[in-house]
């Protein structure tokens, strides 16, 4: 069984803290790593798609970097604000064909950042 | 907005009851997807339509009837569910499902079975 664990569940940080937080992943047949933030009441939003190993991509404050050797990804917020604030979901696909539609998803790390 | 919508947004019926949920998306995406979330449980794969072709069904009950009468549209009817069905179900779109494109997500509807 397939499995992508997420490293802490839960962070509560104070403003300006820079975090970071991990995804594992079995990393055989890795194929792709999505990272997506969830604000409560609102959908999923697309943070990262990375594919190769040792890539590292950045938006703004977060960054993220992907080993698929050892089958695990960073994700680092530098400063951290309280908009930060969210669940953020790993998911990761092994094959070729019907790559999107066959994500498997991690529980998620819940982060709460305190002003 | 996220370019999908779902209706409703929350959702309480009983065991016996028949009901609908909505997808829609005006990004011009091509599959379209439905998750479900139970509590403390990452999201799960239910179902994947691609040109609206069903391409993925993830050994979901019967009881869980999707169906997409065009690639803007994706419904999931519900009937005879158990309370253990209670969940969030969040609905998403790519323009391919055979790409690395990320999900675009609704914002969900919330079900409650009683």
């Amino acid at each position: 069984i397939l499995n992508v664990e997420q490293s802490p569940q839960s962070l509560h940080v104070q403003e300006g803290d820079s975090t970071n937080f991990t995804c594992s992943f079995p990393s055989s047949n890795f194929y792709a790593l999505h990272w997506y933030r969830w604000e409560t009441a609102k959908s999923p939003e697309a943070l990262f798609v990375m594919t190769l190993n040792g890539d590292e991509k950045k938006k703004g404050r977060i960054s993220a970097t992907l080993n698929t050797k050892e089958g695990y990804s960073y994700l680092y917020i530098k400063g951290s604000q309280p908009e930060d604030s969210a669940t953020y979901l790993c998911a990761f696909t092994v094959t070729r064909s019907g790559n999107t539609g066959k994500l498997i998803f991690g529980q998620g790390t819940t982060l709460q950042v305190k002003p | 907005e996220t370019g999908v919508t779902q209706t409703p947004r929350h959702l309480v019926m009983g065991m016996t009851n028949k009901k609908s949920l909505k997808c829609e998306q005006h990004l011009g995406h091509n599959a379209m997807y439905w998750y479900k979330q139970s509590a403390k449980k990452p999201l799960e794969l239910m179902f994947v339509y691609s040109l609206e072709e069903r391409v993925e069904n993830n050994s979901v009950p019967s009881r869980f009837s999707p169906e997409c009468p065009n690639s803007s549209h994706l419904f999931l009817h519900l009937h005879t569910l158990q309370p253990e069905d209670s969940a969030l179900y969040l609905c998403a779109s790519t323009p391919d499902s055979r790409d690395n494109s990320p999900l675009h997500f609704g914002n969900g509807t919330r079900l409650t079975v009683t």
